[in-house]
């Protein structure tokens, strides 16, 4: 199947560990991106990769740390995991930047809960 | 900056029912906009989208029309089933750039 998928589905951990998600898509993309979705449903960008460069990095505390290895893959480690940071993180990935190429397909998302 | 604004729910509804979801957005110049739907427990998928002014996206009976005039990219249905029942997200990306901004999403009940 063509898609974008994400590893772990769910994570549950301690406050203070350190934890990373992976993400990889089939679908030939040359950008990639993270996106946080709170407990109210409210998504909102954190960082974008184009073709392993970072193009887009939003406020986010310097505790996140996301890695490209190749243009089908953006991991995101997080350091030090606080309670806020409770959430379901989800990938996506589009074949470029603007316009209909800009169109982006998200993965299953990562559910993350910090205790 | 961008904003999306899009009309709260719960919506709860009868099967068959017209579903109407209101999104009105603030961006400058013309951004893509976009309709992704999220069922329960899983992802966001994409429902349709729309490029350009006038242009209307269509899926799974789904519709959607780009109206520059009145900034607005409503959603709506003729006749909703039960598997319709999920959160919508009203979306756009800039004319320049590619950071999608989201509504708050609404979320829609449809009962047998």
């Amino acid at each position: 199947d063509t898609a974008v998928s994400q590893t772990p589905k769910y994570l549950v951990t301690q406050m203070g560990n350190d934890k990373s998600i992976k993400c990889e898509q089939n679908l030939g993309h040359d950008t990639m991106y993270w996106y946080k979705q709170d407990s109210k449903k409210f998504l909102k960008i954190m960082f974008s990769y184009n073709n392993k460069e970072l193009i887009i990095n939003e406020t986010v505390p310097n505790r996140f740390s996301p890695k490209s290895p190749d243009k089908a893959h953006l991991n995101l480690h997080i350091n030090s995991l606080e309670l806020g940071d409770s959430a379901v993180y989800f990938c996506a990935s589009s074949l470029g930047t603007s316009g209909g190429e800009g169109t982006q397909y998200f993965g299953p998302g990562t559910r993350l809960l910090v205790l | 900056g961008n904003s999306v604004t899009q009309m709260e729910g719960p919506v709860t509804l009868s099967e068959e029912a017209f579903l109407t979801i209101n999104c009105t957005y603030t961006a400058t110049g013309y951004p893509s906009l976009f309709w992704y739907v999220q069922y329960p427990g899983e992802g966001l998928q994409l429902l349709l989208k729309a490029t350009k002014a006038d242009d209307k996206g269509s899926n799974k009976g789904f519709e959607a029309t780009y109206r520059k005039e009145t900034t607005s990219f409503h959603l709506e249905k003729g006749s909703v089933q039960v598997s319709d029942s999920a959160v919508y997200f009203c979306a756009l990306s800039p004319a320049a750039g590619n950071k999608l901004t989201f509504g708050g999403g609404t979320r829609v009940l449809v009962k047998p």
